[in-house]
């Protein structure tokens, strides 16, 4: 079964502190990862694609196959990054398929 | 213009009414998509059009019906829905939904549209 896991419904880290949001996927075959994020009062967007392996807002995002993880990052966070946060895996003819999320809160 | 355009941002209806929401874009995309939103969840994909064809239909109720009158235009028409149906609707939409890589199936969305059923 094609599914996308997001353990944490909500994570709460300092100003400065790193972060790293959690994604697990279940898919047989090879996958495309995204995450997307939703700033408060904003539509839904692209932050970064497992395939571009670029750093998006200071964000980074490895695929792991063996751990089937493709966990975001970000060494230093910023009170801008409050957000929610999904992870998406493109299954099949662009179906995405979302986790449920995770919301990201910066304490100052 | 690159953004996703939805009117209206919010309704209100009767669960005798008819109504629709629309979605535009102008990026000369091929691949339009609606979602459904409930709050705290995750998108939901309803429908997906591709070059003007519905392609896929998730099982979506029949007061449920998309239209897609062009390429740049995405309505979806309601009617007789329930209070369970109250959401936030999105509309996306990608270049092609049959690109495997690179940026041909990056999802655009728009605001979306609050609706709510009484």
């Amino acid at each position: 079964a094609q599914r996308v896991t997001q353990p944490e419904k909500l994570l709460s880290v300092f100003k400065g502190a790193p972060v790293e949001l959690k994604c697990n996927y279940s898919y047989s075959g090879s996958p495309e990862l995204f995450w997307y994020v939703q700033y408060s009062r904003q539509r839904l967007q692209l932050l970064l694609r497992h395939i571009s392996r670029e750093s998006i807002k200071g964000f980074t995002a490895d695929l792991n196959k063996g751990e089937t993880s493709f966990h975001l990052k970000k060494p230093f966070a910023q009170e801008e990054d409050s957000a929610m946060y999904y992870c998406a895996l493109n299954s099949s003819a662009s179906k995405i398929i979302f986790g449920s999320g995770t919301r990201l809160s910066i304490r100052p | 213009d690159t953004e996703v355009t939805q009117t209206p941002k919010h309704l209100v209806m009767g669960m005798t009414n008819k109504k629709s929401l629309k979605c535009e874009q102008h990026m000369g995309h091929r691949a339009m998509y609606w979602y459904k939103q409930k709050a705290k969840k995750p998108p939901e994909l309803m429908f997906v059009y591709s070059y003007e064809k519905l392609s896929i239909n998730e099982s979506v109720p029949s007061r449920f019906s998309p239209e897609c009158p062009n390429s740049s235009l995405l309505n979806l028409h309601l009617h007789a829905l329930q209070p369970e149906d109250s959401a936030l609707y999105l509309c996306a939409s990608s270049q092609d939904m049959w690109t495997t890589s690179g940026s041909g199936n990056e999802q655009f969305f728009g605001p979306g549209t609050r609706l709510t059923v009484l």
